[in-house]
């Protein structure tokens, strides 16, 4: 079946550094891509729509400035947390899937990024 | 997207059956239902979907109600694996996009 993969998987870093984070699709072209993220013990919050070879969209409230998200290829796209801070620190997933509204979706693992 | 009701948590005994129900009284005639599960620290993981008839995969069953505002996701013989958080989700498949968006879920928990 379609698979997404994320990388990496968990990164700790330093308050006011930049954390890039990767989702592939790797058997599958995705012009689309949603990016969430997620609290503990709270659900996925989707945070923007990445688009190949244009501008994400983003959800009211998130910051675009702090959440740069780069589409650049039919199977890549990237979320890069930008000067990062403590409460930016949070579960983040990609999902993507095959055209039309009615199929599955496919996650990735998730990146546990931890700003210290 | 209509939004969906289910119990925020539920407890089964392992190898027995589980029936976790979803309440969707304002689904509309495009709307697919859609089940997923989030097990701990990782992404979700489609589990099962439909539209009016009750289906069956290697995983579960969904049985949908005949006016289709409500349906259940059936684990025949659950497992401590599969102790999750599991999302009932609607998609209307005139949306060219595909989000989902997530509701609170029900976190089960399977009891040796």
């Amino acid at each position: 079946g379609a698979v997404v993969s994320q990388h990496p998987s968990w990164v700790i870093c330093k308050s006011g550094t930049s954390v890039k984070i990767e989702c592939r699709s790797l058997d599958f072209q995705a012009t689309t891509m949603f990016w969430y993220r997620q609290f503990p013990k709270q659900s996925l919050m989707l945070m923007a729509t990445s688009n190949e070879g244009s501008k994400a969209t983003y959800e009211q409230g998130v910051e675009k400035d702090k959440f740069l998200i780069n589409h650049a290829s039919l199977t890549l796209s990237t979320l890069t947390v930008t000067s990062a801070h403590p409460e930016d620190s949070s579960f983040y997933i990609c999902s993507a899937g095959l055209a039309g509204g009615s199929g599955e979706l496919f996650f990735g693992e998730g990146s546990r990024l931890t700003v210290l | 997207d209509a939004k969906t009701t289910q119990p925020n948590s539920m407890e089964s005994n392992e190898e027995e059956p589980v029936h976790l129900p979803c309440n969707h009284s304002t689904i509309s005639g495009t709307d697919y239902i859609h089940w997923y599960r989030q097990l701990p620290s990782q992404g979700p993981e489609y589990v099962i979907h439909g539209l009016t008839s009750n289906v069956n995969n290697r995983m579960a069953s969904l049985a949908i109600a005949e006016d289709r505002k409500s349906s259940t996701l059936i684990l025949h013989r659950a497992t401590l694996r599969d102790a999750a958080v599991y999302y009932c989700i609607l998609r209307d498949s005139n949306n060219a996009g595909n989000m989902l968006t997530f509701g609170g879920g029900t976190r089960l928990m399977v009891k040796p």
